[in-house]
């Protein structure tokens, strides 16, 4: 199992650039989070999906980012145009149903300059 | 909200015993523990669910008082890996089931 796939791990963009971070969950887990991670504001969750079906989106900070499942295999999160403040670690976290924790993927640390 | 961890950091010695608390406002389905050591991702300890129980991981537990909301991770003996950053993640359930918010996280130092 080689757990919860990210990419990209490093991202330096320009401000106003489209960014695109993507995720590979662990199959079986029906559940799929998006969170950032800041100094300031600590784990925020962004969204949630469940089966593939977004839950929860009241985190989206802004009408600039969306996320998508389009299958159980795969999601991304974009932010379009970025901003320097969308400077964060980037997390995406599987669950399954049960009583279990969540397992988190390494982590895209991006950097808008 | 956003459940309140105390305290914010901690410094021990090896073999020292610490305990750190999350307390939350509302009713909570369950109460989970991760670590993150600098530069990686959060790691999964422990789940407790409400009914007030306790669990044990190693020299690592943790306890849940469903009527005060307050949860508490106990961890004996320290070792130097045990150094890093404690988040408890809460549960309330219902329509907001699988969902976690996470604490501010306290930093546990352990020196030699």
């Amino acid at each position: 199992d080689a757990g919860v796939i990210q990419s990209p791990r490093h991202e330096v963009t320009e401000m106003g650039q489209e960014v695109t971070l993507r995720c590979k969950p662990i199959s079986g887990h029906d559940y799929l989070f998006w969170y950032r991670q800041t100094m300031m504001r600590g784990l925020e969750l962004l969204i949630y999906f469940n089966n593939n079906v977004p839950i929860d989106d009241s985190g989206m900070p802004e009408d600039r980012f969306s996320a998508k499942m389009p299958n159980a295999s795969f999601s991304t999160l974009k932010i379009q145009p970025s901003e320097p403040r969308d400077s964060a670690v980037y997390f995406c976290a599987g669950r399954g149903q049960g009583a279990g924790g969540y397992t988190f993927g390494s982590g895209t640390r991006l950097t808008v300059v | 909200q956003q459940p309140v961890q105390s305290p914010q950091a901690v410094i021990l010695r090896e073999g020292e015993d610490a305990v750190i608390n999350c307390s939350s406002s509302k009713a909570l389905y369950s109460v989970h523990w991760y670590r993150q050591k600098h530069g990686e991702a959060p790691v999964f300890l422990m789940i407790l669910l409400k009914g007030g129980e306790q669990k044990g991981h190693d020299k690592i537990s943790a306890s849940f008082n469903e009527k005060k909301q307050q949860s508490s991770l106990y961890l004996t003996a320290s070792q130097l890996s045990y150094s890093g950053t404690y988040f408890c993640g809460t549960e309330v359930g219902g329509t907001s089931y699988g969902k976690l918010t996470f604490g501010q996280g306290t930093i546990l130092t352990v020196h030699p």
